[in-house]
């Protein structure tokens, strides 16, 4: 069963560093790439880059200064860590396996990310 | 970066009712994906590679579109319909996701 599940500290403070973990069963990391999407509180959902099977990566332009997705196939997980912390990175943060065509077929439950001090 | 405006951004739809939710890309993309959100949930994929129904999505739904016009159909609206719909294309290795599209019973 393919499960992806995303954890990381609930409150962080301005101008700190934000680091998730997206911990994955059912499926290998050498195999498959995955994302990270964001959502800011009764907004839309923004994509903020992807980590392929290969080990690259590729990141949306808006957050490339302060974002770097890395991961540890051995232990299945996805890191997100993300510089600079503003009151505008407050959201649910989730990751996600993609497919062929680049369409995302199975997604986390998300993780609340509050920024404040 | 390929931008994708939804259109309508919030409709209401009596049971019954045929819906059709259009996403238009800034420049032409070869597939187009759709996903269902509701409220406190991850969203869910629910139509992807333009016209192919994800496991589980009832077949009142559909999807086309090719270039830079896709849209989201909903034949007949049921009550479990009602959503936030996005929809999102691949291109040069990176993503982008449409505004969004709140569907409400009327």
């Amino acid at each position: 069963q393919v499960q992806l599940k995303e954890s990381g500290p609930g409150l962080v403070q301005p101008s700190q560093t934000l680091s998730l973990t997206c911990t994955v069963a059912g499926f290998s990391l050498t195999s498959y790439n995955v994302h990270w999407v964001r959502q800011p509180p009764g907004k839309g959902l923004e994509w903020m880059g992807v980590i392929w099977n290969t080990g690259g990566t590729r990141y949306n332009s808006a957050l490339k200064s302060r974002l770097s997705i890395s991961k540890d196939t051995s232990k299945s997980q996805v890191f997100l860590k993300m510089n600079s912390l503003q009151t505008e990175d407050t959201a649910t943060y989730y990751c996600a396996r993609d497919r062929e065509f680049g369409h995302m077929d199975a997604w986390g439950q998300g993780a609340s990310v509050t920024v404040s001090s | 970066e390929i931008v994708l405006t939804q259109s309508p951004t919030t409709m209401a739809a009596s049971p019954g009712e045929k819906v059709t939710i259009t996403c238009r890309a800034s420049s032409s993309v070869s597939y187009m994906h759709w996903y269902q959100q509701k409220p406190g949930a991850s969203p869910k994929p629910w139509i992807y590679d333009t016209s192919k129904l994800a496991s589980g999505v009832p077949n009142r739904f559909s999807g086309s579109g090719s270039g830079t016009s896709y849209s989201l159909t909903i034949s007949s609206m049921e009550t479990e319909d009602t959503a936030t719909y996005y929809c999102q294309q691949w291109s040069s290795n990176s993503r982008t996701f449409g505004g969004g599209t709140k569907l409400e019973l009327k």
